[in-house]
Parts: C-alpha cells; structure tokens; sequence
C-alpha cells in the first residue's frame, strides 16, 4: 500500500467509448503524475501536474485528458482511443516537483481497448 | 529525446548467484533513480544517487552511479527469489526552474529461482 489508489484496476472499453481514469493519494503531496505503461516501451511521462497546475504535457494525443480538481485527486479522461492505446496506465504522486523526491505510484489500470 | 538503455533486459538466474543491471544513457542527468516493480503494482524506489561516482548500499543490493552521470549499475549479491521483478532506472533532470521530471529506462525483467 503505497497511499495512492487508482480505479478501475481493469477497463475493457471501445473505440467510441469514453471513460475516465481515477487517482487519489492520500500522502499530503503536491505533485501528480500520469504515466502509460506498454508491453515493449519503456515507462512513458504523459502528464504532470504542481498544485493542480499542468506543469507538463508530453505530446500526448488530444484523446486523453486529465483532470486535476484538487491536489488529492486525478483523473484522465479517455475518448474515441485506438487498439494501441491499451497499455498499464500509472498514476503516481510526489512531495515536489523538485529532483530527487521519491515518486509513489499506485497499482495502475490496465486498459484494453477493443 | 533522452534514452536510457538496460541491459540485459531478461535475465534469469538461480537463488545465490550474483548480477549486475546496467543502465547507460549518452545524456547527463541530474540524478539516478531505481526503482522495482512487481506483477500488478506500481513500481517502488529503491535508491536515489545524485553525485557522480557515489556508491550506494541497501542491503545485498549495490548502486553506483558513474563519474560522468550518464550511467548507472545496480550489484545484487545471493539473490534470492524475493528480488524477482522487473528494475527501472530513471533519470532526473530540470524541467523550468526546480521542477524537475524522470526518464525511465527500458527496463531488466530479473527472474531468480530455488
């Protein structure tokens, strides 16, 4: 238990689907990331966020969209995604946005999209 | 775009027997990060190493981060089977003023057996 949950664990959804990814922590941190996970890529940095303030988007398709209500909560919102998009999908938090602060991931959500 | 390559990227060996994981980049980074992620977690530091040269010990577990700090290795002594599972290095580097982000490497998927 690392003190950041993410829901669902799993999501099976179409392409013309939408639904939305969930995160909370629950650390008192300021910083909140996204991450995708694929089977033959190493760890790709889709989204940061400081204080609920995009800090960073790594040209990531307009088909994912996050969210950052408060400094406890993230989501990513998933509309019209394609089969490649299936992947572990991260979320992780951290104190600062300063180096060397350890980042705590939750267990993930493994997207499948049909 | 900064890589960081692992290698090897699969290994599989037997309870007591000694490894070594190489993480290489041909970028400078600010610091080193490793991290061990487990099947269906997310992964969890290990060790941080920020100066060039310096030696970390956790346990039977041995970081050293290279002189230039474009490279790093991870030792492991008599592992054992509870080390099973895939190492990420992650390099950090300034992204405006003191925010900073992680690069991921490829990533060793570490199998130990009785």
């Amino acid at each position: 238990e690392t003190g950041v949950t993410q829901t669902p664990r799993h999501l099976v959804m179409g392409m013309t689907n939408k639904k939305s990814l969930k995160c909370e922590q629950h650390l008192g941190h300021n910083a909140m990331y996204w991450y995708k996970q694929s089977a033959k890529k190493p760890l790709e940095l889709m989204f940061v966020y400081s204080l609920e303030e995009r800090v960073e988007n790594n040209s990531v398709p307009s088909r994912f969209s996050p969210e950052c209500p408060n400094s406890s909560h993230l989501f990513l919102h998933l509309h019209t995604l394609q089969p490649e998009d299936s992947a572990l999908y991260l979320c992780a938090s951290s104190q600062d946005l300063n180096l060397g602060y350890e980042q705590y991931f939750g267990p993930g959500t493994r997207l499948t999209v049909t | 775009t900064q890589l960081l390559e692992q290698s090897p990227q699969f290994l599989s060996i037997q309870e007591g027997e000694n490894l070594t994981v190489y993480c290489n980049s041909s970028s400078v980074f600010s610091s080193l990060q490793w991290y061990r992620q487990e099947p269906g977690e997310g992964p969890v530091l290990l060790v941080t190493v920020v100066t060039g040269g310096e030696v970390k010990k956790l346990k039977r577990l041995t970081f050293q981060f290279g002189d230039a700090r474009k490279d790093s290795s991870l030792h492991i002594t008599a592992a054992q089977p509870g080390d099973t599972g895939l190492y990420l290095c992650a390099g950090g580097r300034l992204i405006t003023g003191t925010a900073s982000k992680l690069t991921f490497g490829t990533g060793t998927r570490l199998q130990v057996t009785l």
